[in-house]
């Protein structure tokens, strides 16, 4: 089973900053990585697929890259929606994987 | 507009059954992998298990094999989980999700979840 690993587990930011979060693999998985949004009470949603490709609706200051084991979510500008959990998920093997979030609160 | 819908969650004792629903609409059902994707109350995402679009593979997490049961009806574009002797762990919210296009299993929509409970 691959293991995922986010860093850091809390990020405490102010509106309008830059945002990197990081998302380790125990195992190479090429660029199968996705990055998911959750706020509480509500189902996640996707926000990157294929570790840089943009879901459907996703604003433009959310970008992901990396391949390998190693891949970041960059907010560019932190606005007051993006406050939540940010989770990886690697779509490279069964069985698929989270990682354990990163939860992005008002500083 | 993609909608998944489920229900069926509620409160069972521990070896207790139950049978979640999944009505899917706004998309070519029988194109799509389909998935359940389970949350802890406070906790992270675990994905449960996945169905291919003629249910001929189906995956589980280990946790669950032998005891849950993913199935879909193409004709009426819903998926379901049978799940049987529950266990206090398996208390969670559950999701179901559909694959997106790219390859591998990745969920790029969600239903809003309907809450298990395995108490005694």
């Amino acid at each position: 089973e691959i293991v995922m690993t986010q860093s850091p587990a809390t990020l405490s930011m102010s509106p309008g900053e830059r945002v990197t979060l990081s998302c380790r693999a125990s195992q190479s998985i090429s660029s199968y990585l996705a990055w998911y949004q959750q706020k509480p009470g509500q189902a996640p949603r996707l926000l990157i697929y294929g570790a840089s490709t943009r879901a459907t609706g996703i604003p433009a200051r959310f970008s992901g890259s990396g391949s390998g084991t190693e891949f970041t979510l960059t907010i560019s500008s932190l606005q007051s929606e993006d406050f939540a959990v940010y989770y990886c998920q690697q779509h490279n093997n069964w069985p698929w994987t989270f990682g354990q979030g990163t939860k992005v609160e008002i500083k | 507009e993609v909608q998944l819908v489920e229900s069926g969650g509620g409160l069972v004792q521990p070896g207790g059954s139950l049978r979640l629903s999944c009505a899917a609409s706004g998309f070519t059902f029988d194109s799509h992998w389909m998935n359940w994707v389970r949350q802890a109350p406070g906790k992270g995402l675990e994905w449960v298990a996945s169905i291919k679009q003629d249910g001929s593979e189906k995956y589980y997490v280990d946790s669950v094999k032998g005891r849950f049961t993913i199935s879909r009806d193409n004709a009426k574009n819903s998926l379901y989980l049978q799940m049987n002797s529950l266990r206090a762990e398996d208390t969670a919210v559950y999701y179901c999700a559909r694959d997106g296009v790219a390859p591998g299993i990745y969920y790029d929509y969600w239903g809003q979840g309907t809450l298990v409970t395995v108490f005694s």
